[in-house]
């Protein structure tokens, strides 16, 4: 069956524009989680959803990022007034449930430059 | 928390065994070690997960002594494709989900 897909693939922009990242997951999986993983670096954990709720928003970098999940499915996060730290690949992942066994299934990630 | 410490950097050579450990002195009741693969350009992939003793399956073995502060990931008789980076990932919480910076394994000819 279809994997994690993410969109866009790359995205390039300006310093100070807001950009929006697309993650669809794996049909039926009900956990969702973003990553980011700057050059070089492992990842970083930015939020999951359980459903379509995110229960612990204190991993996103600053006020400048947010994310949604609507449908129990699609999700998008959205980074407002980019800076160029912001430059670097997020990450999206699903699991079937939000358990201590289940295992997350990655997307490829956006690659997002800011310049 | 539990941190984990992995070794930066691996070489090894097709056809050997490698084993690669992850330190995690923190480690909780509840927690699971998960260790995951990540080629360049990719999203990382499931390898194998263990509370306790030895777990295997067709891609490789993972080690966990009794007082499970460590784990060892055993790759059976590498070949050049297993070049990647591997992370070793200690929790059962989304908090807990740090990857950390992960072993560089690279395979020669």
């Amino acid at each position: 069956g279809a994997g994690v897909s993410q969109s866009p693939s790359n995205k390039v922009t300006e310093k100070g524009k807001d950009v929006e990242l697309r993650c669809d997951p794996i049909s039926g999986h009900t956990a969702l989680y973003w990553y980011r993983q700057r050059l070089g670096q492992g990842l970083e954990f930015l939020i999951y959803f359980q459903g379509n709720s995110a229960p612990d928003k204190s991993g996103l970098p600053s006020d400048r990022f947010s994310a949604e999940r609507t449908g129990e499915s699609v999700s998008t996060l959205t980074i407002q007034r980019t800076q160029q730290e912001d430059s670097a690949v997020y990450l999206c992942a699903s699991s079937l449930f939000f358990r201590l066994t289940d295992t997350q299934y990655f997307g490829p990630g956006t690659r997002l430059t800011v310049l | 928390l539990a941190k984990t410490t992995q070794p930066i950097s691996m070489d090894s050579y097709e056809g050997q065994e490698v084993n690669i450990t992850c330190s995690h002195n923190n480690i909780a009741t509840n927690d699971y070690i998960t260790w995951y693969q990540q080629f360049p350009s990719q999203g990382p992939r499931f390898i194998i997960q263990g509370y306790k003793t030895k777990v295997t399956n067709e891609v490789a073995s993972l080690f966990i002594p009794a007082d499970r502060k460590s784990s060892t990931l055993s790759l059976p008789r590498v070949s050049l494709s297993d070049t990647a980076v591997y992370y070793c990932l200690v929790g059962g919480s989304a908090r807990q989900l740090t990857f950390g910076s992960g072993t560089q394994l690279t395979v020669l000819p």
